[in-house]
């Protein structure tokens, strides 16, 4: 199975500040078709996870340009540019590069 | 829109089984592969398999294997996952996630709300 490890656990980051979380697979998820089989999810308390980033780097529709994600292969980063309060959540990285997708443990991120 | 509603919460014994149901609207059912993806309280995601909607086939996790089955009835748009001989560590948010439709290999596009299973 891909493991996926994310950094940090936990994150405070100021409003309007930089919030940046990090993404590691245990393998490649870069495929011959020039694709990274790599998604962020975005979880608020008692909801359902929901797709920000797909394709390692492209933005869902309706998801604010604050975000962005990138990275290839087996490191990845989401990028909040601008912290608001409305982005505290827990963030998940997750492959569908092959069966059993896998999901990175979580981040927390907080307002400091 | 696309909408996923799944059934309501459940409260099970040790060795009783789940049967969760999952209502497609918005788009074509039979176009779309459907997940089951779990989340034990304060716990990360963990896929549990898949159901191709047009074909009916299917791909489980090993972890799950011979415990899960997922199925569906494409007259009533509804998918179905149904997790036998249950245990307390099966205590968990089941979700059902649509998928992009961008190949075989597809993210989580669209989810369902949740439906809590008690194992106690």
């Amino acid at each position: 199975d891909i493991v996926m490890t994310q950094s940090p656990d936990s994150l405070a980051v100021s409003l309007g500040e930089r919030a940046t979380i990090n993404c590691k697979s245990s393998q490649s998820l870069y495929s011959s078709n020039n694709k990274n089989y790599l998604a962020w999810y975005q979880q608020k308390p008692g909801q359902p996870p929901k797709l920000l980033i797909y394709w390692a780097s492209t933005r869902e529709s309706g998801v604010p340009d604050r975000f962005s994600g990138g990275g290839s292969g087996t490191d990845f980063t989401l990028t909040v540019s601008s912290l608001q309060a409305e982005d505290v959540a827990v963030y998940y990285c997750h492959q569908y590069y092959g069966t059993p997708y896998t999901f990175g443990q979580g981040t927390k991120l907080e307002i400091k | 829109q696309v909408q996923l509603v799944q059934s309501g919460a459940e409260v099970k014994k040790p060795g009783a089984s789940v049967k969760v149901s999952c209502k497609a609207s918005g788009y074509t059912f039979t176009t779309y592969s459907m997940h089951w993806v779990r989340q034990a309280p304060g716990q990360s995601l963990e896929w549990m398999g898949w159901i191709n909607a047009g074909s009916g086939h299917t791909t489980y996790s090993q972890k799950f294997q011979g415990r899960v089955t997922i199925t569906r009835d494409t007259s009533a748009r509804t998918t179905y996952m149904e997790l036998i001989s249950l245990r307390s560590e099966d205590t968990a948010v089941y979700y059902c996630a649509r998928d992009f439709g961008s190949g075989i290999y597809s993210p989580l596009a669209y989810w369902g709300q949740g439906t809590l299973v008690t194992v106690s």
